[in-house]
């Protein structure tokens, strides 16, 4: 039982390049989650989808765009990377959208030069 | 007003001393509380929930004051390996995502 994996661990980028954050669990769980966490921040919800089939905007989507593949796979997708976008990347899932426990991903570290 | 906000630290204590963290949130709607925690470089993990008539983990203690909006995590006989962030996470203002507090640093010396 994997839990929740993401790939890459970390990934080095120019300005203005693009990239895709793959995240999968393996827990059947309904609802799943992208943050980013940087210093002093905590962890800030990117976009998150409370089911197969739906995403929605959390605190600071802008500049991302995800996808819901299947009930397994949630992907972040950063068209055009910017330094502002150097951070860690989680990816969560959960049974249920707020009452149940997160389960997190190790996280992919992320620098935009 | 941040939704959750909890006090950064770092709390310094010594090998078997008692700490106690609070955190404070705006959403009184809130019915969903819970501590995770988070060591150096690595992913949150769930600590444990908070309910309405607190409860116990082996050392750690959570409450829960809704009249005052604050959760508060007790940790007794603090071991070295109890050496982390411990971020505080609410219900948001919404209704519908969790929000994680910015977390406090506990850091136990020998």
């Amino acid at each position: 039982n994997a839990g929740v994996t993401q790939t890459p661990k970390f990934q080095v980028l120019k300005t203005g390049q693009s990239m895709t954050l793959q995240c999968a669990q393996d827990m059947n769980h309904n609802s799943m989650y992208w943050y980013r966490q940087d210093p002093g921040m905590g962890l800030r919800l990117i976009y998150y989808s409370a089911s197969e089939g739906t995403t929605d905007k959390g605190e600071v989507p802008n500049g991302y765009n995800v996808s819901r593949l299947n009930k397994r796979e949630f992907s972040l997708r950063l068209e055009s990377a910017a330094p502002s976008q150097t951070s860690v990347y989680f990816c969560a899932s959960s049974e249920t959208l707020v009452a149940d426990t997160q389960y997190f991903g190790p996280g992919t570290r992320l620098t935009v030069l | 007003r941040k939704e959750v906000e909890q006090d950064p630290g770092p709390f310094n204590v010594p090998e078997g001393a008692t700490v106690a963290f609070n955190c404070t949130y705006s959403n009184s709607a809130s019915q969903s509380f819970f501590w995770y925690r988070q060591d150096c470089r690595k992913e949150p993990k769930l600590l444990m929930s908070v309910y309405s008539s607190g409860n116990e983990d082996g050392r750690f203690t959570a409450q829960l004051n809704r009249a005052s909006q604050y959760i508060s995590l007790l940790i007794r006989d603090s071991k070295l390996s109890d050496s982390a962030t411990y971020l505080c996470v609410v219900i948001g203002l919404g209704g519908n995502k969790l929000v994680f507090g910015a977390g406090t640093i506990l850091r136990v010396k020998s």
